[in-house]
């Protein structure tokens, strides 16, 4: 059975400072690796998808990497706000074409 | 373009109930899967159809179904509700050339 993780569940840090998560993935044949964000009763919004050909990829302040052969992938926020509070989830999708989610970290910036 | 939308947003039935929910893709993906979201479970996988069948089932009882019409809408349908079926309802369409899951607002469902 595919199974995703990410660490740690929750981070609380102050507004400004640089921060990583991460999400460990088991399906050593993933297509690609999708990190979203949802805010508190909404649907996802879709952050940055990485193919499985690829390192890393770059939107705005964020930065996701990808290593197939360790199983892992990390999302760094650059200089952090109080409006990135939300529940950060990444979800990989092999062969069976479903995203597998992780059970997201839960991060609150504090101004 | 639109996003992803869903109807209703809120429901409230009984247990013993059916349901059905309803999903519009963006506009020009032909794909749609469904999600179930609850604090205990975190996000599962529902189905996927595409063009008008099912390409993919996720472990769920054969209570919840679905289906998609040649306009690339899908509902989901849950009979017999459970009070164990109260969760988020996230259907999602796929840029297939992007690869990208574009997510709707959900569908809170509460079974009394």
């Amino acid at each position: 059975k595919q199974e995703v993780t990410q660490i740690p569940a929750a981070l609380s840090v102050p507004e400004g400072e640089n921060l990583v998560l991460n999400c460990s993935f088991t399906d050593s044949a993933i297509y690609n690796l999708q990190w979203f964000r949802q805010d508190p009763g909404k649907g996802l919004t879709s952050l940055l998808l990485i193919q499985s050909s690829q390192r890393e990829q770059t939107s705005g302040r964020l930065n996701a990497s990808l290593d197939k052969s360790s199983g892992r992938s990390t999302l760094y926020i650059a200089a952090s706000q109080p409006g990135d509070s939300a529940t950060y989830l990444c979800a990989s999708r092999g062969a069976t074409n479903k995203l597998i989610f992780g059970t997201g970290t839960l991060l609150a910036v504090q101004p | 373009k639109a996003g992803v939308t869903q109807t209703p947003r809120y429901l409230i039935k009984t247990r013993g109930q059916q349901v059905t929910l309803s999903c519009s893709p963006i506009s020009g993906h032909r794909s749609v899967s469904w999600y179930q979201q609850t604090p205990g479970q975190g996000l599962q996988f529902l189905f996927e159809y595409f063009s008008e069948t099912q390409r993919n089932k996720g472990n769920f009882p054969g209570r919840f179904s679905g289906r998609q019409f040649s306009n690339s809408r899908s509902e989901m349908n849950v009979s017999t509700l459970e009070l164990g079926d109260s969760a988020l309802y996230l259907c999602a369409s796929l840029d297939s050339g992007t690869d990208t899951q574009y997510f709707g607002p959900g569908t809170r469902l509460t079974v009394l």
